[in-house]
């Protein structure tokens, strides 16, 4: 069975600039969640997928966006680009049944300049 | 709102050493509890859960277990490896509304293992 899969596993941007990530969630999973993981604030929850459907965001600014196909699969984006925005971004996916874990790609390592 | 607090790190452990990594949570109502680990270049893995109070989790020769009456959630392993040398996260996944997806992690703990 195929895990999650994130593409790219590396970006290098410049400020000001956007950006689109993308995320394939495991065969059977329609929740996609986001993190962003940086050596200062840690891993913090961006926003959950369900069913093409946002249910939950984190405490993030409004240039961070995502969306999810019929598919499943899953993309977000940011916008205006800033040099904090540099972190390795973490999609992962689960059952959505209560008590079910999450399992994690491996990451985009985003790098603005 | 949901945290978790991790004892502070970095952790440096000789090879075949006992290992304790303390979580403690602050959650309403029934959280799930789960340990990941993350390892250099990598997406996190999970390590072990636990549903519901008093369960233990185990795996690879890790276990913790959910107590409830003390919110915590403590890692441990009777003999640590090498290969163990890694960066631990506790995480919660609570049990109402607002929390659909969304894990709230600890900071995590980097653990070293030296021969």
């Amino acid at each position: 069975k195929a895990g999650v899969t994130q593409t790219p596993r590396y970006l290098i941007k410049t400020r000001g600039q956007q950006v689109t990530l993308s995320c394939s969630p495991i065969s059977g999973h329609r929740s996609v969640s986001w993190y962003q993981q940086t050596p200062g604030q840690g891993l913090q929850f961006l926003f959950e997928y369900f069913s093409e459907t946002q249910r939950n965001k984190g405490n993030f600014p409004g240039r961070f966006s995502g969306r999810q196909f019929s598919n499943s699969r899953s993309e977000m984006n940011v916008s205006t680009l800033e040099l904090g925005d540099s972190a390795l971004y973490l999609c992962a996916s689960s059952l959505n049944l209560a008590g079910t874990e999450a399992f994690f790609g491996q990451g985009t390592r985003l790098t603005v300049v | 709102g949901d945290s978790v607090t991790q004892m502070e790190g970095p952790v440096t452990l000789s090879e075949e050493a006992f290992l304790t990594i303390n979580c403690t949570y602050t959650a309403t109502g029934y959280p799930s509890l789960f340990w990941y680990v993350q390892y250099p270049g990598e997406g996190l893995q999970l390590l072990l859960k636990a549903t519901k109070a008093d369960d233990k989790g185990s795996n690879k020769g890790f276990e913790a277990t959910y107590r409830k009456e003390t919110t915590s959630f403590h890692l441990e392993k009777g003999s640590v490896q090498v290969s163990d040398s890694a960066v631990y996260f506790c995480a919660l996944s609570g049990d109402g509304g607002t929390s659909y997806g969304k894990l709230t992690f600890g900071q995590g703990t980097i653990l070293t293992v030296h021969p």
